[in-house]
């Protein structure tokens, strides 16, 4: 088990650009979170999957931003037409549906983005 | 809605305790976590409480009443590895599933 994978790590675009984001979670979590975290402030929520259904998302987030998990496994984070404001890590984690590490969220190294 | 304050900065010596508290307002409460993040690396996890109480694990203790909204994470024997930012955050059960707001996190600096 290799952990939360999360793909790229570091990504800079043009303004108006579109970028995917993409996160491998641990294998056999039903549970995949979004978070975004800027600079001075703690990781704030964006999306949550349970296997393939998007059970919830931040009133934050704008029509810009989509993800899917349409396998229940991997999942992808698109924003479309980019600003500079979405400049921040973007966090995925993941955990069990069940069992002792269930209130545990795992989470992985991050994709870095920065729109010029 | 949410809200979850802790302080932004303590510093402490090695070989000390520091108490890190959190307070925090929301619907729906279904447990209070502590992460411990190191500059540009991500969160992992530290602590777990949805009863009231005081929960131990090694150097690190959490604490929860939730009746007063407030929670602290307790670091004993302080090394200077425990240098890092200490983040609180409460997750709420909503219709939907569920749904975990984090604090801003309070940076810790251990000196020698």
């Amino acid at each position: 088990d290799t952990g939360v994978s999360q793909n790229p790590r570091h990504k800079i675009t043009k303004r108006g650009q579109n970028v995917t984001f993409r996160c491998d979670p641990i294998s056999e979590h039903n549970r995949l979170y979004w978070y975004r975290q800027t600079l001075g402030q703690g990781p704030e929520f964006l999306t949550y999957f349970q296997n393939e259904a998007q059970l919830e998302k931040s009133r934050l987030l704008s029509d810009r931003f989509s993800a899917e998990r349409p396998k229940g496994s991997f999942s992808t984070l698109e924003i479309q037409r980019t600003e500079q404001g979405d400049s921040a890590m973007y966090l995925c984690a993941s955990s069990p549906l069940l069992g002792r590490n269930s209130e545990t969220q795992y989470f992985g190294p991050g994709t870095r983005l920065l729109v010029l | 809605g949410q809200n979850i304050d802790q302080p932004t900065e303590m510093t402490a010596t090695e070989g000390a305790i520091v108490q890190i508290n959190c307070t925090y307002q929301t619907s729906g409460f279904n447990g209070l976590f502590w992460y411990q993040q190191h500059a540009g690396e991500a969160p992992t996890f530290l602590s777990y409480n949805v009863l009231d109480g005081l929960e131990e694990k090694g150097r690190f203790s959490s604490f929860l009443s939730r009746s007063k909204g407030y929670s602290y994470l307790l670091l004993k024997e302080l090394q200077m590895k425990d240098s890092a930012s200490y983040l609180c955050a409460v997750r709420e059960r909503n219709t939907g599933g569920f749904k975990t707001i984090f604090g801003a996190g309070t940076r810790l600096f251990v000196k020698a």
